[in-house]
């Protein structure tokens, strides 16, 4: 059964402080990992799409990155309006549907 | 383009009623897919349909029950509802026929009292 973790579960950070979320995987055959952002009481925003490990994609303040076992989040200089949960999906196999990540609750204080 | 839009976007229901939610997808996507969300449980899939088929089915009762119009329209019903069916209904659309990166709407929340 495909699975994915993500860690840590929640994450406080000063305005300023780099740090990285994690999101672990074992599947067979990775299709494609996702990343999202989820505001409260909202639906999950789009973010990047890795296919393979090595691949790297930015966006802003964001940096996402591909190993064969796991992806990382790296946000650099935070602000407050970087606070969401983050979440994770993995496509593998024949599948045509993403398994979800439990996700990552991230506070950056000012 | 415009993107993916969810009605009701709150409904209060009582148990033993049934509810039907809409998603309209984004433009020229043919995949819909809905999700539960709960604190407790995360994002939880129910199903999936493509070209008004559905190709995929998560574990959940046979209360839940959804279909797609020829237009990619979509909705989702539950009927009989419980207490725990209280949670936010996400729907998301794919453009790629296997897959790929999902756009939500955002979401209807129901309370079930």
């Amino acid at each position: 059964e495909d699975q994915v973790t993500q860690s840590p579960e929640a994450l406080r950070l000063q305005e300023g402080e780099s740090s990285s979320l994690n999101c672990s995987y074992t599947v067979s055959g990775l299709r494609g990992l996702f990343w999202y952002r989820q505001d409260p009481g909202k639906g999950p925003e789009f973010l990047f799409t890795l296919y393979s490990a090595g691949e790297e994609k930015e966006k802003e303040r964001l940096k996402a990155t591909l190993t064969k076992k796991e992806s990382f989040l790296h946000i650099t200089a935070p602000k407050p309006e970087d606070s969401a949960t983050y979440l994770c999906a993995v496509q593998a196999g024949g599948s045509y549907i993403p398994t979800f990540g439990r996700g990552t609750s991230l506070i950056v204080h000012p | 383009k415009a993107g993916v839009t969810q009605t009701p976007r709150y409904l209060i229901k009582t148990r033993g009623q049934q509810v039907t939610l809409s998603c309209s997808p984004i433009s020229g996507h043919r995949s819909v897919s809905w999700y539960q969300q709960t604190p407790g449980q995360g994002l939880q899939f129910l199903f999936e349909y493509f070209s008004e088929t559905q190709r995929n089915k998560g574990n959940f009762p046979g209360r839940f029950s959804g279909r797609q119009f020829s237009n990619s329209r979509s909705e989702m019903n539950v009927s009989t509802l419980e207490l725990g069916d209280s949670a936010l209904y996400l729907c998301a659309s794919s453009a790629g026929i296997q897959g790929g990166e999902q756009y939500f709407g955002p979401g209807t929340r129901l309370t079930v009292t």
